[in-house]
């Protein structure tokens, strides 16, 4: 079963802050997050393992709630690059990384 | 450096024709190879993946297979394409569960 993120579309001005989340009904082993550009092939934005981290990747950060089996990746200051369709990629295991993606999250900053 | 290559970019079959999309990986051994396929405005389904030569595991029943005849080599077959096959493939792969994807370009396929 996939997981299901929200919002499934968001627009936001240049500098605004955003929130995309990222739920399972399946215990978690690993939370991917992808960013993918219309027409292009998705790009591995990071990967969040079991153990509850937090990462951060310039202005984009993400967090792995295990006991909630949840997700969260988090935009801020938002610039005209950030726009594309944020996908959440989860594993219930180790074994082979294989991955389930959700629905995806379409974003859109304007100037 | 490690790199992905897939091709054609793009294509358009008719019914009933055959299917073979080829994706190579340099500058790794032994990687985790995966398809996937996205529908128009829709998220990925794993379709194939394989953790080495020879092994392939299917997710979703249909009319494609998988084979992976080298190690960095993972190619896409189908005997008789459908309507239905149409979507953008994607193939990608990763060292292991502590890294993510690294997906290639991508085939646009339109069966017609």
């Amino acid at each position: 079963q996939q997981p299901v993120q929200s919002p499934q579309a968001v627009i936001l001005r240049e500098g605004e802050d955003a929130v995309i989340n990222c739920s399972s009904s399946k215990a978690l082993y690993s939370v991917h997050w992808y960013r993918q550009k219309h027409g292009e092939a998705p790009v591995f934005l990071m990967i969040l393992l079991k153990g509850g981290e937090q990462k951060g990747h310039e202005k984009i950060s993400a967090s792995f709630n295990e006991k909630k089996q949840q997700s969260s990746l988090y935009l801020t200051a938002s610039q005209l690059s950030y726009s594309g369709t944020y996908f959440c990629g989860t594993s219930p295991n180790n074994a082979g990384n294989m991955l389930t993606f959700g629905g995806g999250t379409r974003l859109m900053v304007k100037p | 450096s490690q790199t992905i290559h897939q091709w054609p970019a793009t294509l358009v079959q008719p019914v009933g024709s055959p299917l073979s999309l080829e994706c190579t990986v340099e500058g790794t051994s032994n990687p985790n190879l995966y398809w996937y396929r996205q529908a128009a405005g829709r998220g990925l389904q794993l379709l194939f993946y394989s953790v080495g030569i020879g092994q392939i595991s299917s997710e979703v029943p249909q009319n494609l297979s998988a084979s992976r005849p080298q190690d960095r080599q993972f190619i896409l077959s189908s005997k008789k394409l459908l309507l239905s096959d149409s979507g953008f493939y994607l193939c990608a792969w990763s060292g292991s569960s502590f890294y993510g994807y690294t997906f290639g370009s991508g085939t646009r396929l339109t069966v017609v």
